[in-house]
């Protein structure tokens, strides 16, 4: 199975502030990497596919890069809104698997 | 607008089994494979289990192998996860997911149902 390790596992930024998250892959999954949301007590939300691109509907101020083994998330200007967990999850092979997560808080 | 919405959950003794629905309604329900995702309490998420849009091609996670059954009925817009041999690790908010297409691999869920839970405990 592909193991994805995501850092850190928590972080706490001020609102404005830019927030990078890094998941790294066991193996080359070349772009096949998705960004999820998950606000406390709902379900996930797809924010980026395909490593880099915006799922509709998604603020711009969010974004994704990389391929390969190496990716990164990042939010340009942290919003009071934008507190949650946030998963990389790869599908290039199955089983699909996730990274443990980034819990985000304001401080 | 894509619906997807989860029943069956509940308290269930280690041993026992438990039968999940996911009842979907807005797309074209058998144009796509459907996902199940689990997310034991406090923890992270975990993939579970595929199957592809006409049913004929399944995957499940090794944890489950051998235990969990997942089918779908194209017919009535529903999928299931049939859960057996149920053990107190499979406690969790169990999620059902539209995926991109109608394949199991270099597939992702793209919309999310709102969970339902299962609670396996004496």
């Amino acid at each position: 199975d592909i193991q994805m390790t995501q850092s850190p596992s928590s972080l706490s930024a001020s609102v404005g502030d830019r927030v990078t998250i890094i998941c790294q892959a066991s193996q080359d999954i070349s772009n096949y990497l998705n960004w999820y949301q998950q606000k406390p007590g709902k379900a996930p939300k797809l924010l980026i596919y395909d490593a880099s691109n915006l799922e509709t509907g998604v603020p711009s101020r969010f974004s994704g890069s990389g391929s390969g083994t190496d990716f990164t998330f990042t939010i340009s200007s942290l919003q009071p809104e934008d507190i949650a967990t946030y998963y990389c999850q790869q599908y290039d092979n199955l089983p699909r698997t996730f990274g443990q997560g980034t819990k985000v808080e304001i401080k | 607008e894509v619906q997807l919405l989860e029943s069956g959950g509940g308290l269930v003794q280690p041993g026992g089994s438990l039968r999940l629905s996911c009842a979907a309604s807005g797309f074209t329900f058998s144009s796509y494979a459907m996902s199940w995702v689990r997310q034991a309490p406090g923890k992270g998420l975990e993939w579970v289990s595929v199957i592809s849009g006409s049913g004929g091609s399944t995957y499940y996670v090794d944890s489950v192998k051998g235990r969990f059954t997942i089918s779908r009925d194209n017919s009535k817009n529903t999928l299931y996860l049939q859960m057996n041999s149920l053990r107190a690790e499979d406690t969790a908010v169990y999620y059902c997911a539209k995926d991109l297409t109608q394949w199991l691999v270099q597939n992702y869920m793209d919309v999310w149902g709102k969970g339902t839970t299962v609670t396996v405990s004496s």
